[in-house]
């Protein structure tokens, strides 16, 4: 069965630096998402992504915070100046089209561990 | 915009014996409701979801049930077993169309704890 993959799966960096985390959706997927994790607190939506550009952001994602496309299979999350507050888990998830009944599952990849120290 | 609340935050169940997870939205154009379980340390994995026009759906021993006008929806688990302990996350998302795709708001999570 398809995956949705991420890379690295942990990444520690220096307060102040930029760091990119890595998806690979699963491949016939149109609708692509950042969502982070706190340790020990829900899931909160970052960004979603279609078309080529940003669908929706939330009020954690500002200026700091950028996404892209680069080619037909890589989607990326970059943080230009990480805070201690940036540490958490980073998931990417994708979506296919709905297509009537068939309402669209977001598929999650297993996360990104970043820890800003 | 939408704020989901889910309740207990943790739950111990006796193995055997039935869970429920109860969510509260507050958005009326909410109309997608999935489930997810995240076992520690792994992503989180759809396990039943439900849409709007429908009261109740069943999956072998998950069950999720929507009472849109109250704007509340539940998980129910029943004969449990080991392998159901994990955390679940309830979510709700305005499909608003077939071709539109709307974030997932989700709740605080459930600890779930199944005692052998």
């Amino acid at each position: 069965e398809p995956e949705v993959t991420q890379t690295p799966s942990h990444q520690v960096t220096q307060m102040g630096q930029e760091v990119i985390l890595r998806c690979v959706p699963i491949s016939n997927h149109l609708y692509f998402y950042w969502y982070r994790q706190i340790l020990g607190q829900k899931v909160e939506f970052l960004v979603s992504f279609y078309n080529n550009e940003i669908s929706e952001k939330s009020e954690i994602f500002d200026d700091q915070f950028s996404v892209e496309r680069p080619d037909g299979s890589n989607f990326t999350l970059k943080i230009r100046s990480t805070k201690l507050e940036d540490s958490a888990m980073y998931f990417c998830a994708s979506s296919a089209r709905a297509d009537g009944y068939n309402y669209n599952e977001q598929f999650f990849g297993p996360g990104t561990r970043l820890t800003v120290l | 915009g939408e704020n989901v609340e889910q309740h207990p935050s943790t739950l111990s169940v006796q193995e055997g014996d039935s869970a429920v997870i109860k969510c509260t939205y507050s958005d009326s154009a909410s109309n997608y409701f999935p489930w997810y379980k995240q076992e520690l340390g792994k992503r989180p994995q759809l396990i039943i979801d439900i849409r709007s026009n429908v009261g109740e759906k069943k999956d072998q021993r998950i069950a999720v049930t929507l009472n849109k006008t109250a704007k509340h929806f539940s998980l129910h688990i029943t004969e449990t077993q080991p392998e159901d302990s994990a955390v679940y996350f309830c979510a709700a998302s305005p499909l608003i169309s077939n071709f539109g795709n709307e974030k997932l708001t989700f709740g605080t999570g459930t600890r779930l704890t199944i005692i052998p």
